[in-house]
């Protein structure tokens, strides 16, 4: 079964552009979840999508949004670039089941200059 | 609102010998506890979990203990080896709640 893929894997941006980065989950999975992780934090938790509808929602800025597709496939976008948005971004599927680990994808690595 | 705490940073270990990684959580509500390996360049891997049903799970070389009236749970590596060498993370949420709270990570290097 392939993994969660998520494209790009890296990307370099200037400071009030926007970005849109894409998931893939696994097959199967029906539930897709995104996460920020900067140097020395956790996980932080963004947002989740399942049946295309927006079920939770992290503390971020309105500036962060996501959708997803009917075949599960997921975007995420950030609006008006900030130097402190510069992260490893990533997705993570599941099938939302009771005790369901999240899958991780490999991340895509934004830069904000 | 750190809910997830991991305070150990970084952890060094002998290769055959025991790594203990440790963590705490604030919020009694957790059920579901988690943890996961995260190589540079790589997204986590999930490795073990436990549910607030039961005090031990074991995996292998791996086993995760959770003590609720501590909230605290930890994770046994045994025997360690170099290619467990990583950052390793635990999460953790609330029953039918699918958002994950994680920890800042403990890197753990594993001597040969």
């Amino acid at each position: 079964k392939a993994g969660v893929t998520q494209t790009p894997r890296y990307l370099i941006k200037t400071r009030g552009q926007q970005v849109t980065l894409s998931c893939s989950p696994i097959s199967g999975h029906r539930s897709v979840s995104w996460y920020q992780q900067t140097p020395g934090q956790g996980l932080q938790f963004l947002f989740e999508y399942f049946s295309e509808t927006q079920r939770n929602k992290g503390n971020f800025p309105g500036r962060f949004s996501g959708r997803q597709f009917s075949n599960s496939r997921s975007e995420m976008n950030v609006s008006t670039l900030e130097l402190g948005d510069s992260a490893l971004y990533l997705c993570a599927s599941s099938v939302r089941g009771f005790n369901s680990p999240l899958h991780f994808g490999n991340g895509t690595r934004l830069t904000v200059t | 609102d750190q809910q997830v705490k991991q305070n150990s940073p970084s952890l060094s270990v002998q290769e055959g010998r025991i790594s203990i990684l440790n963590c705490d959580y604030t919020n009694s509500m957790f059920d579901y506890f988690l943890w996961y390996k995260k190589y540079p360049a790589e997204g986590p891997t999930f490795l073990i979990s436990i549910s607030s049903i039961k005090d031990k799970n074991e995996d292998g070389r791996f086993t995760v203990f959770l003590n609720k009236s501590a909230k605290h749970l930890s994770l046994h590596i045994v025997p360690s080896q170099p290619g467990d060498s990583a950052v390793y993370f635990c999460a953790a949420s609330r029953y039918n709640f699918n958002k994950f709270y994680f920890g800042s990570g403990t890197k753990l290097n594993v001597k040969p």
